[in-house]
């Protein structure tokens, strides 16, 4: 079956710091790779994807994800957090084959970052 | 408006009635997507529209679910004789066709079944 893992409900960090939130997917081939990130009382919006080339992904806000094709992963990343980037954040995938275009959520990670 | 827009955005009803929800698509995009999301769940698919292709129902959690998608821009989310576990936020999302484009999604439909 078809499925996205993100393994940890909450990340806590300081302001500053660096942040990570995994994502593990189980999609036979090579599927296109997604974050989004949902803000308190506003809808879902895209920060960056994977489709092909470098591994290292640039999105909005300063965001970068990194896809390890071996380990099945694309993490989400930050160099410098800031409170502001306190969300909830969803990893998605999409097969490269098949007819349907749907996209596999998973169950997302709540970021909060303190002053 | 230049993005999707959903309607109600709150919706309060007593399990058995019948609810519509409505999303209005960003203009020229063929791809629509419902998707439904539970207090302290991720995001579940429901069902997919691309163009005139049958569309992907193979979220839908039952038969008293249904969609559909007139002239291929506004969609319509109908579920029969609600329940309480019905109680989520419905969210619909547009993008171009292809396989790469990101979705953009509305702010939701909040569901509320007594």
């Amino acid at each position: 079956a078809q499925s996205v893992a993100q393994p940890e409900d909450q990340v806590n960090v300081a302001e500053g710091n660096p942040l990570t939130v995994k994502c593990t997917y189980s999609v036979s081939g090579n599927p296109y790779l997604f974050w989004y990130v949902q803000y308190p009382n506003r809808g879902l919006q895209f920060l960056l994807k994977y489709i092909t080339g470098d591994n290292l992904v640039k999105g909005s806000y300063g965001f970068e994800a990194e896809f390890n094709k071996s380990q099945t992963s694309f993490h989400l990343k930050k160099p410098s957090a800031l409170v502001s980037d306190s969300a909830l954040y969803f990893c998605a995938v999409r097969p490269r084959r098949g007819s349907s275009y749907k996209l596999i959520f998973g169950s997302g990670t709540r970021l909060l970052v303190r002053p | 408006g230049a993005g999707v827009s959903q309607s109600p955005s709150n919706k309060v009803t007593e399990k058995g009635k019948d609810v519509e929800l409505r999303c209005d698509p960003i203009s020229g995009h063929t791809a629509l997507y419902w998707y439904r999301q539970s207090l302290g769940q991720g995001l579940e698919f429901l069902i997919y529209f691309q163009g005139n292709s049958a569309p992907d129902k193979s979220g839908l959690p039952s038969d008293r679910f249904s969609a559909e998608r007139t002239g291929g821009s506004v969609s319509t989310l109908t579920i029969q004789r609600t329940q309480q576990e019905d109680s989520a936020v419905y969210l619909c999302a547009s993008s171009l066709a292809g396989e790469t484009g990101e979705l953009f999604f509305g702010e939701g439909s909040r569901l509320t079944v007594l």
